[in-house]
């Protein structure tokens, strides 16, 4: 079946600019995850939805990041103001249990 | 202070020569422990989950145990298609994956 999908896969972008990723998880998976990738950070956890419930948000790094999920299923992460060290790539991750699979992700380069 | 710490950081293999490599977490109340591959430019590709101590999971050449302090993930006679960055992650409180910063594996012919 399809797996996670993200778009874009690369967005290049100016300082002090809004972005937008979007992430489509699996079909039937209930929960929702956005975790940055950072050479030199590793892999770090962002924001978690499931289901209908409040999302977990204590990984977002400043108040210009947020993300919204439409219907228990589409997901945008919006960076206001960008800066560059949101330079990274951002991947989606979806699940029905606590095994997570992760889409192709969106290489984010601020100028 | 890291609760998921890899080892070794880079590992370079000849095709065919076994070995492991280790995953270390200080974490309590282990939920689950997850091994995750990923090639360059993609998201990382699940492997295994093991939620108990003793416990092992294989997948082709692959193998990963559990104990209470580390895991392994072994691998068995590898080829140059094994070559990727192996990471290694932990759920203890929610369910957000904690990862370690990955060992990057090289299998040469």
């Amino acid at each position: 079946g399809a797996g996670v999908s993200q778009s874009p896969s690369n967005k290049v972008t100016e300082k002090g600019k809004d972005v937008e990723l979007r992430c489509d998880p699996i079909s039937g998976h209930t929960a929702l995850y956005w975790y940055r990738q950072s050479l030199g950070q590793g892999l770090e956890f962002l924001i978690y939805f499931q289901g209908n419930s409040a999302p977990d948000k204590s990984g977002l790094p400043s108040d210009r990041f947020s993300a919204e999920r439409t219907g228990g299923s589409v997901s945008t992460l919006t960076i206001q103001r960008t800066q560059q060290e949101d330079s990274a790539v951002y991947l989606c991750a979806s699940s029905f249990n606590y095994e997570q699979y992760f889409g192709p992700g969106t290489r984010l380069t601020v100028t | 202070e890291d609760q998921v710490t890899q080892s070794p950081e880079a590992l370079r293999l000849q095709e065919g020569e076994s070995s492991s490599l280790n995953c270390s977490y200080t974490v309590s109340g282990l939920r689950g422990l997850f091994w995750y591959r990923q090639d360059p430019g993609k998201g990382p590709e699940f492997l295994f989950t093991l939620y108990s101590a003793g416990e092992e999971k294989e997948k082709e050449r692959l193998k990963a145990t559990l104990t209470k302090k580390e895991s392994f993930l072994h691998i068995t006679a590898p080829k140059p298609e094994d070559s990727a960055t192996y990471l290694c992650a932990v759920i203890w409180s929610g369910y957000a994956l904690n990862f370690g910063k990955g060992t990057s594996l090289l299998v040469t012919p």
